[in-house]
């Protein structure tokens, strides 16, 4: 069966430091990879979004980026993380056969 | 993405009672899908929906797929305390590709 791995659960980092999110999936080939943001209104925004190794759709400018340097792994990345960064960061996979399931979440708070 | 209209927005209900929430979008769907989140965790998939006027049940839940394609339901029988959570609904647009449209979700609180 396919699982999902998000980590780290929990991160506070300070204003204007880098920021590396990691994701992987396991039973699975060529995922599509996803990552959300969730603030404290429970929305459930799209950030990113990747097909293939390498290939990287952004629904929203942002200071964030986002890359796939394995066919499972996918990373989220700022340089300089703002306030408003603060959110709850989830990373989901689905391919063809399989909607969208999601991992558990990183609790991000920038200081 | 667009948002779906998902209402209501929250639930105070005792254990027991039945619960019914629901999803409309002013676009045509081809994939509903309802997730469930408990606090600090990530939301888990309740029910997949594929077909207009498809009524499919997982336990004490059933959605259904509504026949103009542009509506889901989502509900709840005989309520008990771990069913707390917010609940959201997801709708895949025909053309849309990879992304899912998601409602604001509904928070559900259940007294015992």
């Amino acid at each position: 069966s396919q699982t999902i791995h998000q980590w780290p659960a929990t991160l506070v980092q300070p204003v204007g430091s880098p920021l590396s999110l990691e994701c992987t999936v396991e039973g699975t080939s060529n995922p599509n990879l996803y990552w959300y943001r969730q603030a404290a209104g429970r929305g459930l925004q799209l950030l990113f979004y990747s097909v293939g190794i390498g290939q990287i759709s952004s629904e929203v400018p942002q200071n964030l980026s986002a890359s796939r340097p394995q066919d499972r792994q996918f990373i989220l990345s700022s340089k300089k993380l703002l306030l408003s960064d603060s959110g709850f960061y989830l990373c989901a996979w689905s391919d063809s056969m399989v909607p969208l399931h999601f991992g558990n979440g990183t609790r991000l708070t920038v200081t | 993405g667009q948002q779906l209209n998902q209402s209501p927005q929250s639930m105070f209900i005792q254990e027991g009672e039945d619960v019914s929430m629901n999803c409309t979008s002013s676009s045509i769907f081809n994939t509903w899908l309802w997730y469930k989140q408990d606090p600090g965790e990530g939301p888990v998939l309740l029910i997949a929906l594929y077909k207009a006027g498809e009524l499919t049940s997982n336990g004490r839940l059933t959605a259904q797929f509504g026949i103009t394609r542009k509506d889901s339901f989502l509900n709840i029988s005989a309520s008990i305390p771990s069913d707390v959570g917010i609940y959201f609904c997801a709708g895949q647009r025909t053309n849309s590709g990879y992304a899912l449209n998601f409602g604001k979700g509904t928070s559900l609180l259940v007294t015992p």
